[in-house]
């Protein structure tokens, strides 16, 4: 199964600035889910998006989905030191395969 | 409540020794997962378990061995051991599969 790439692989922005995160794949997916991770913790889900969704909100948190162009983003705005963290995008492939999770994008919101 | 809990959450043994890792969750989710997790890298599926039968091994070595006891819980058994098995253990559940996941908070293992 087609693992996510995600990019940058790691990013260190100011508190308050946007953090913008992206994914792509190769082949068609279900849908694609966005992971947080704190330092050695277990794993928050943030965001799933199905295949014909293009766009979602959850407070803070945006994720857009283009399927022509096999990515996906997500933006944080106005950044805190608390979401310095390790974030995943986990694809749900064709085939009800199990997710898979990319390499991740490591962010830190310096203070 | 919308918990996983894991214990023990940190676990050193040796190669020789048998031990097990537990998990449970009183969501309902018919869905419960393994994952193995190196520092920086991400987490890796070991096992599903569907309806509490076994539904994929990702050809995980046979000195690992799932058990779902009931649809709260599910264990992992360790038996012989290699200090490459180190790593984060993270257990999920969710309502069905590829249904976002609920993450435990993990077991550091430590094989010696």
């Amino acid at each position: 199964s087609q693992q996510g790439e995600e990019d940058p692989q790691a990013l260190s922005i100011q508190e308050g600035e946007n953090a913008t995160m992206n994914c792509s794949y190769k082949t068609s997916i279900n849908n694609l889910q966005w992971y947080r991770q704190n330092s050695g913790r277990g794993l928050v889900h943030l965001i799933l998006i199905r295949s014909n969704e293009r766009e979602k909100h959850s407070g803070r948190l945006r994720v857009t989905l283009d399927t022509s162009k096999k990515s996906s983003s997500l933006l944080i705005t106005a950044s805190r030191a608390a979401d310095t963290a390790s974030y995943f995008c986990a694809l749900e492939n064709t085939g009800n395969t199990p997710l898979v999770f990319g390499k991740g994008t490591r962010l830190s919101v310096i203070a | 409540d919308t918990e996983v809990t894991q214990t023990p959450k940190h676990l050193v043994m040796g190669m020789t020794n048998k031990k097990s890792l537990k998990c449970e969750q009183h969501m309902g989710h018919r869905a419960m997962y393994w994952y193995k997790q190196k520092a920086k890298k991400p987490p890796e599926l070991m096992f599903v378990y569907s309806y509490e039968k076994l539904s994929i091994n990702e050809s995980v070595p046979s000195r690992f061995s799932p058990e779902c006891p009931n649809s709260s819980l599910l264990n992992l058994h360790l038996h012989a051991l290699q200090p490459e098995d180190s790593a984060l253990y993270l257990c999920a559940s969710s309502q069905a599969q590829n249904n976002e996941q609920f993450f435990g908070p993990g077991t550091r293992l430590t094989v010696l």
